[in-house]
């Protein structure tokens, strides 16, 4: 079946390192892929858009790639602040699944002083 | 200056009770949709309206029913409530239909049925 699949464990890095976040997808192939910022009682907020044809996109101290034969799209951002920690999810169309949008579980990250 | 809004924020409900949602969106968006997000953080689409008219049901009790009077307000309204049904539902918005168009997310109303 097609998925959408993000490591579940919670990623901790130090602060002014590079966090690494993986999307991966299975069994179809994505369009385009978006990336989500969620702080804990909030509501997802829209970060990137990255179509299949592009194979990086940046927004800031954002990075997302797409890589169509790992199947894969990995969201970097660079020089990390306490202030990123967040719970972060990719989301996706999935083959036949019209205009809705579903996404991965998340990938919580904690950037520590 | 919210730019989506739902109320109430926590609901702590009974078994068996109806309640409902109200999400209202001042962008001037087309587009409104209804997510849940279970304890386990998975959001999943339940129902989307363009310009009042419903374009996605998910696979959703019929328990649930959204209302759209207008392009600017998504109701959604709970039958019976479950066990199940405890969880985070959110409201969010788009400029138009397509899957491309930003999705702008409300801040979310923590369900719990007992």
């Amino acid at each position: 079946s097609q998925k959408i699949e993000q490591n579940s464990e919670a990623l901790n890095i130090q602060e002014g390192k590079t966090a690494t976040l993986t999307c991966n997808y299975t069994n179809y192939s994505p369009a385009y892929l978006q990336w989500y910022r969620q702080d804990p009682g909030r509501g997802p907020v829209f970060l990137l858009l990255i179509r299949e044809n592009e194979k990086e996109k940046r927004k800031e101290r954002l990075k997302v790639t797409f890589d169509t034969t790992l199947k894969q799209s990995l969201f970097h951002i660079t020089a990390s602040q306490p202030a990123d920690s967040a719970t972060y999810l990719c989301a996706g169309i999935l083959t036949g699944g019209g205009n809705k949008l579903t996404f991965g579980t998340g990938t919580q990250l904690k950037v520590e002083l | 200056d919210t730019a989506v809004s739902q109320t109430p924020k926590y609901l702590v409900t009974q078994m068996g009770n109806d309640k409902s949602i109200k999400c209202e969106q001042n962008l001037g968006h087309d587009t409104m949709y209804w997510y849940k997000q279970d304890s386990k953080k998975f959001l999943k689409i339940m129902f989307s309206y363009n310009n009042k008219e419903l374009i996605i049901n998910e696979t959703v009790p019929n328990r649930f029913s959204p209302k759209s009077p207008d392009k600017a307000h998504l109701n959604l309204h709970i039958n019976s409530l479950e066990l199940g049904d405890s969880a985070v539902y959110f409201c969010a918005s788009s400029q138009g239909a397509e899957s491309t168009d930003t999705q702008y997310f409300g801040p979310g109303t923590r369900l719990t049925v007992l």
